[in-house]
């Protein structure tokens, strides 16, 4: 089953614990991205990947980082988070694209983190 | 930048029909999407529509475009309580090389029995 799984689900930390999020896909996509979600703001992009090795800064990507070691995995590492990283997390994965070609973006089930 | 908008909340009672608004601000872009995020679950795409088309039908779903005035509507006739959801309309230009997407803030439909 095409999928993209994003682990923990669920998450509470302390300010300052440095912690992961793994997104994995299994669709050998080669477009991968992260996003937030908070009430009223919708969706903001953190980071994306256009392929193993390269990654680039979104919307929002301070306090954050990621890597892209592999295709199918981009992980969103979060060195000292903050409070004000509480927030629903979504990974998306979607083929590269020429010119003219649609793509859809597959999301994740998403990770609620809490800082405290 | 690119920027889209929509309203936050729409309640309708069962069996009416639905109308979720956007606006877009990219003339660039190539396609406009609509996804539907159920309560604690990610995103799926429900429907498209591609720049160079003013309607889109799919079942009980109908996008309208207007390019001049970058709106872009979504109708839900006979609107059930399992369409309940929150609704994104994303907008992707058409840069090529790769796909930048931009999400609107999201339509909270509630539908009332």
């Amino acid at each position: 089953e095409a999928q993209v799984t994003q682990n923990p689900r669920y998450l509470i930390t302390v300010t300052g614990k440095k912690l992961t999020v793994t997104c994995s896909q299994n669709m050998n996509h080669e477009y991968m991205s992260w996003y937030r979600q908070d009430p009223g703001l919708g969706l903001r992009q953190i980071y994306y990947s256009m392929n193993v090795e390269v990654t680039d800064k979104g919307d929002v990507p301070e306090g954050y980082k990621v890597s892209r070691k592999e295709k199918r995995n981009f992980p969103l590492i979060l060195e000292s988070p903050s409070p004000n990283q509480t927030s629903l997390y979504f990974c998306a994965s979607s083929l590269y694209r020429d010119r003219g070609r649609r793509t859809e973006a597959f999301f994740g089930q998403g990770t609620r983190l809490t800082v405290v | 930048g690119e920027d889209v908008e929509q309203s936050l909340f729409l309640s309708v009672r069962e069996g009416d029909s639905s109308v979720i608004n956007c606006t877009y601000t990219d003339s660039s872009s190539t396609y406009l999407y609509w996804y539907k995020q159920e309560p604690g679950a990610g995103l799926q795409l429900l429907t498209y529509i591609f720049s160079n088309m003013d309607m889109k039908q799919d079942q009980r779903l109908t996008v309208l475009l207007n390019k001049k005035d970058k709106h872009l509507s979504l109708r839900i006739a006979d609107t059930q309580t399992g369409d309940s959801a929150i609704y994104f309309c994303a907008e992707s230009p058409n840069s090529g090389g790769y796909q930048k997407v931009t999400f609107g803030t999201g339509t909270k439909l509630q539908v009332i029995p």
